[in-house]
């Protein structure tokens, strides 16, 4: 499968505790987006990656909240200290670098919070 | 006015039917615009591009109004396998989509029903 792979694809995680979700992109994408879709709610962008580099988090929370993509391995989103609010299903997305306004997406990440 | 704004819905029309979705952006800069697909619990998937006065695409037409700054899709005959959440896409870098910062609207639900 080629696709945009993300795991776990469902995680179950009690307040104060930390959530890490990990996003491998398509074969020959070097751009990584996060998107939460908070329920009953549209997707919201979070942040835009390429290898081992943050250009754009202007959807990041300040708190608890980062991403990386490193040089080998795949992406992470780290939710630190997690609260209820935090429950949401968590996209990836992935591009080639001539972009025409289509994402990939994997199957995505559900997170609960107790 | 919202960046993004559709139609609430839900709509629910029987096979056959001809059903259209709008939506209104705010950023009257925006050079393109698309339509995602997300099917429940799954992730978005692009189903059109606009990017001039409209686009056609089998039984499914996009219109541009920039004047208006809308855009409808128009879905013919409808099929069972339409039911799904439509998603009107904005880029938010206004003028192109050189990333895929997209903002999504809140979505419309289709169910088709025999």
């Amino acid at each position: 499968n080629a696709g945009v792979m993300q795991n776990p694809r469902h995680l179950v995680r009690r307040r104060g505790q930390e959530a890490r979700l990990r996003c491998s992109p398509m074969k020959g994408h070097s751009h990584v987006y996060w998107y939460r879709q908070l329920p009953e709610e549209g997707l919201k962008f979070m942040v835009y990656l390429q290898k081992e580099n943050i250009i754009d988090e202007s959807g990041m929370p300040k708190e608890r909240f980062s991403a990386e993509f490193p040089k080998e391995g795949p992406s992470i989103l780290r939710i630190q200290q997690v609260v209820r609010g935090d429950s949401a299903a968590y996209f990836c997305a992935s591009s080639p670098p001539d972009i025409n306004g289509e994402l990939f997406f994997g199957e995505g990440s559900r997170l609960t919070v107790l | 006015r919202k960046e993004v704004e559709q139609d609430p819905g839900p709509f629910n029309v029987p096979e056959g039917a001809t059903v259209a979705f709008n939506c209104t952006y705010s950023n009257s800069a925006s050079q393109s615009f698309f339509w995602y697909r997300q099917d429940c619990r799954k992730e978005p998937k692009l189903l059109m591009s606009v990017y001039s006065s409209g686009n056609e695409d089998g039984r499914f037409t996009a219109q541009l109004n920039r004047a208006s700054q809308y855009i409808s899709l128009l879905i013919r005959d409808s099929k069972l396998s339409d039911s799904a959440t439509y998603l009107c896409v904005v880029p938010t870098n206004a003028g192109g989509t050189s990333y895929g910062k997209l903002t999504f609207g809140q979505g419309t639900i289709l169910t088709v029903h025999p």
